[in-house]
């Protein structure tokens, strides 16, 4: 079974511009998550969606947002890109919300914002 | 608030040994789940084990074994007969079961450097 895949794996963006980010999860898996990585922040969860609906959110601003498909497939987006947003996004994807499902992560994508 | 706290932001290890990576988490939630990941520089984060609240045995994945104390709220991760390739972070998570949704919280991450 193929793991979950993101793309692009890595990007460069300016300062002001906007970016896009696609999570496609392991086959049958319904939910997915999203997590931003830094160094100084660590691993901080950005949302979480399961059939198409946001579950939870994290304390980000409101220029993150995503969506997720019928598929599964997943979306984030980041308008007016800042140089603080250069982080690891992750992906995650379990078969649904409960306690004990794994979260399987995809390789991420690395954003540089200059 | 839910916390995961790991104290060792590095460790080294000989090869063949064994290590053990701390972890420790606060929640008022009788019903959660830690695990362990693991994150090689590439960047794509390994789930390692799981352990539930109301297990009764600790967790056991090949060479990963999970040392539960639920009195002391630890879960450290044990890693027998290290090998170069262990050499990552690692990372350990949470999640309870008032949290809406699947939303992990990471502690902080210990950087494990394995010797030949």
């Amino acid at each position: 079974k193929a793991g979950v895949t993101q793309t692009p794996r890595y990007l460069i963006k300016t300062r002001g511009q906007q970016v896009t980010l696609s999570c496609s999860p392991i086959s049958g898996h319904r939910s997915v998550s999203w997590y931003q990585q830094t160094p100084g922040q660590g691993l901080q969860f950005l949302f979480e969606y399961f059939s198409e609906t946001q579950r939870n959110k994290g304390n980000f601003p409101g220029r993150f947002s995503g969506r997720q498909f019928s598929n599964s497939r997943s979306e984030m987006n980041v308008s007016t890109l800042e140089l603080g947003d250069s982080a690891l996004y992750l992906c995650a994807s379990s078969l649904s919300e409960v306690l004990q499902e794994t979260q399987y992560f995809g390789p991420g994508t690395r954003l540089l914002v200059l | 608030a839910q916390k995961i706290t790991q104290t060792q932001p590095g460790m080294f290890v000989q090869e063949k040994e064994a290590v053990t990576l701390d972890c420790t988490y606060d929640t008022s939630d009788p019903s959660y789940g830690l695990f362990w990941y693991k994150q090689p520089s590439s960047g794509e984060m390994i789930f390692l084990i799981y352990q539930g609240s109301y297990d009764q045995q600790n967790a056991t994945e090949g060479r990963y074994s999970l040392n539960f104390q639920k009195a002391r709220k630890s879960a450290n991760l044990v890693i027998s007969a290290s090998q170069l390739g262990d050499s990552a972070m690692y990372f350990c998570a949470m999640r309870d079961f008032y949290n809406q949704g699947g939303k992990l919280i990471f502690g902080q991450g210990t950087e494990l450097s394995v010797k030949p």
